[in-house]
């Protein structure tokens, strides 16, 4: 199986600081067949279910800011948030697609607040 | 704007079969895409439960896969969730969502907590 690791588990940015999570794979999860990683990024903010930001591991959901940005290949995977806003605080999930067999994995989320 | 509604009991005993449905408006299952199920205990992280194809076809997490079942009904725009044999460990928020393979999961179901208790 594949699995999805974290880091840090927590994380305090001031606001209009940089934020940064970190995601490890177990396996890499760059497809050669179309060259992208099948590698997602979810915000979920408390009593809401997760929120879809980023897929192919830097590809912005749309209406996702652009203060949002994902990068990595492979087996390690980056999600930043340039400029941190109040309305970030959340958990953030990495998840990974394999696709046979047709599994998807998630990292264990990374708190983000405010210091 | 697509939508997804999860119902069904928010209290099962132990040893007996969770049952939810998720209602989808706003598109219809008929025209693609897989719809999954996805849990969360209270408190914990996301583990996929398992996905459907509008066809029938299923995939399941190998973990879960001996206790569950999932199911659609193209005609009322549907699909379920039964996981048998639950014990307190299933306690979670059980979200529906639209499956897009590696693209992620886009829409979500606002999640119902199941308890498992006696």
């Amino acid at each position: 199986d594949i699995v999805m690791t974290q880091s840090p588990d927590s994380l305090a940015v001031s606001l209009g600081e940089r934020a940064t999570i970190n995601c490890k794979s177990s396996q890499s999860v760059l497809y050669s067949s179309n060259n992208k990683n099948y590698l997602a990024w979810y915000q979920q903010k408390p009593g809401q279910p997760p929120k879809l930001l980023i897929y192919w591991a830097s590809t912005r959901e749309s209406g996702v800011p652009d203060r949002f940005s994902g990068s990595g290949s492979g087996t390690d995977f980056t999600l930043t948030i340039s400029s941190l806003q109040a309305e970030d605080v959340a958990v953030y999930y990495c998840q990974q697609y394999y696709s046979t067999p047709h599994m998807y994995t998630f990292g264990q989320g990374t708190k983000l607040e405010i210091k | 704007q697509v939508q997804l509604q999860e119902s069904g009991p928010g209290l099962v005993k132990p040893s007996e079969t969770l049952s939810l449905t998720c209602a989808v408006s706003g598109y219809s299952i008929s025209s693609g895409y897989y719809w999954g199920w996805i849990r969360q205990p209270p408190g914990k992280g996301l583990e996929w439960i398992g996905s459907i194809y509008h066809s029938g076809s299923t995939y399941y997490n190998p973990s879960l896969k001996s206790r569950v079942t999932i199911s659609v009904d193209t005609s009322k725009n549907q699909f379920s969730l039964k996981l048998s044999s639950v014990t307190a460990a299933d306690t979670a928020v059980y979200y529906c969502a639209r499956d897009l393979l590696q693209l992620g999961f886009d829409y979500w179901g606002q999640g119902t907590l199941v308890t498992v208790s006696s």
